[in-house]
């Protein structure tokens, strides 16, 4: 069974810049999730989907970010514009159910903003 | 007071000695307890997976959870190399309920 896959793996921009980030969910999962994690820290949850419809996007900021799930399987996360604070991995995952305990994360993209 | 305390580490300890890591909480309302393994440049994934109070044992690792204190434990025993990377503690109230991520605990193993 095909993990969640992530891209790009690894992301330099300047401050200011945008970036996008996608996320393939395991097959079947209907809920997806993105999750912040700077480093030395644990993951922080951003905005979570069940099909395509957001359950919780408490802690997005807003004003800088945006997520969207369309046709409720793949994701895309954006950031725009960036701040030096968005340096961070940015983990999606993914979950059969609304059981949020037992989620799969995938690799990470790697965001560094100079 | 933050939800869930976690020393960061890092630890090191010998290949084949027991391994106690643990996490601390203020929420008494937090029923379900996981705990991660996060290697280098990967994401987490979960290692254990218990709800409310007790014991539960799967091959080397072991995790506990002691309500009454408010406190949870991750056993692994006879460690290896391979254990070597951050774990990190995870609870939520109810099934579908926000994960709350400890800061994780690094763990070396010394070969």
């Amino acid at each position: 069974e095909a993990g969640v896959a992530q891209s790009p793996r690894y992301k330099i921009i300047e401050k200011r810049q945008s970036v996008a980030f996608w996320c393939n969910p395991i097959s079947g999962h209907a809920t997806l999730y993105w999750y912040q994690q700077i480093l030395g820290q644990g993951p922080k949850l951003l905005i979570q989907f069940q099909n395509n419809g957001v359950v919780d996007d408490s802690q997005l900021p807003k004003d800088r970010f945006s997520a969207e799930r369309l046709k409720g399987v793949d994701s895309t996360l954006k950031i725009q514009p960036a701040k030096l604070e968005d340096s961070a991995v940015y983990l999606c995952a993914s979950s059969f159910g609304q059981a949020g305990n037992t989620i799969y994360f995938g690799e990470g993209s790697w965001l560094t903003v100079v | 007071q933050k939800e869930v305390e976690q020393d960061p580490g890092p630890l090191s300890v010998p290949e084949g000695a027991i391994v106690s890591l643990n996490c601390t909480y203020s929420n008494s309302a937090f029923q379900y307890f996981m705990w991660y393994r996060q290697y280098s440049r990967k994401g987490p994934e979960l290692l254990m997976y218990t709800y409310s109070s007790g014991n539960k044992e799967d091959g080397r690792f072991t995790a506990q959870v002691d309500k009454s204190s408010k406190y949870i434990s991750l056993f692994i025993r006879d460690s290896q190399p391979s254990d070597s990377a951050t774990y990190l503690c995870a609870m939520s109230a109810n099934r579908d309920d926000k994960i709350i991520f400890g800061k994780g605990t690094r763990l070396h193993i010394l070969p």
